[in-house]
């Protein structure tokens, strides 16, 4: 079967780093993706990661090891603006006609 | 990045009618379309799996009957949900692949109410 795990909820404060982690144990593994999702709106492309190791985009990161089944999302210089649902996703073929499984989703609330 | 657009954005419904909500690719040929519902503070459930010009595929306990799926175009695929039902209310969206693409595109979202 298909598992993707992320924590619940998390809260930093505004300035800070905060690092949202994402397991995932699925039949097969053609990438892994991150979207941000504010409330009542659908979800916004952040990340894709495919191969190991990190990928930068100004102020988020993304990471992934393959061999551990994880995956991490890196907020730097938090704004409250980030105060979003961050959703973890995974392709497990290659195919873009095979739908995304997704995580329950890390509700983050940023603090001043 | 490529546009999805639904329609409507918000709809509120009588208990036993049926519902029609739009999902186009503006800007690019949407070989694959793919329907979620979300629930309150719930991630993402995939309902079913939509390629032009074949029929959908359902998720496991998602009936076919009462959610129709149309995908008569690269452009357009639309999802009735008939006979609705209070229960039935929930945030639907829909997300769009082309063919050598490795993403996926959310539509903004359709807000569904049955009173």
């Amino acid at each position: 079967g298909q598992n993707i795990d992320q924590p619940t909820e998390m809260t930093a404060t505004e300035g800070a780093i905060v690092q949202i982690n994402c397991t995932y144990q699925t039949s097969g593994f053609n990438g892994l993706f991150w979207y941000q999702q504010h409330a009542g709106e659908a979800p916004t492309f952040l990340s894709y990661n495919v191969l190991d190791g990190l990928e930068e985009k100004g102020r988020f990161s993304s990471f992934l090891s393959r061999s551990k089944g994880y995956s991490y999302l890196l907020l730097k210089e938090l704004q409250m603006k980030d105060s979003a649902s961050y959703l973890c996703a995974v392709r497990d073929e290659d195919s873009g006609n095979t739908p995304l499984v997704f995580g329950k989703g890390t509700r983050l609330s940023v603090i001043a | 990045g490529a546009v999805v657009s639904q329609h409507p954005s918000r709809v509120i419904c009588k208990s036993g009618t049926s519902v029609k909500i739009e999902c186009r690719s503006l800007d690019f040929q949407a070989t694959t379309m793919f329907w979620y519902r979300q629930f309150p503070k719930q991630s993402l459930m995939l309902m079913a799996t939509s390629n032009e010009g074949s029929k959908a595929t359902y998720e496991q306990g998602v009936e076919k009957d009462k959610f129709l799926i149309n995908h008569a175009s690269l452009t357009l695929s639309t999802l009735t949900v008939t006979s609705a039902h209070p229960e039935d209310s929930s945030f639907y969206i829909c997300s769009a692949s082309g063919r050598h693409s490795y993403e996926q595109y959310f539509g903004p979202g359709t807000r569904l109410t049955v009173t």
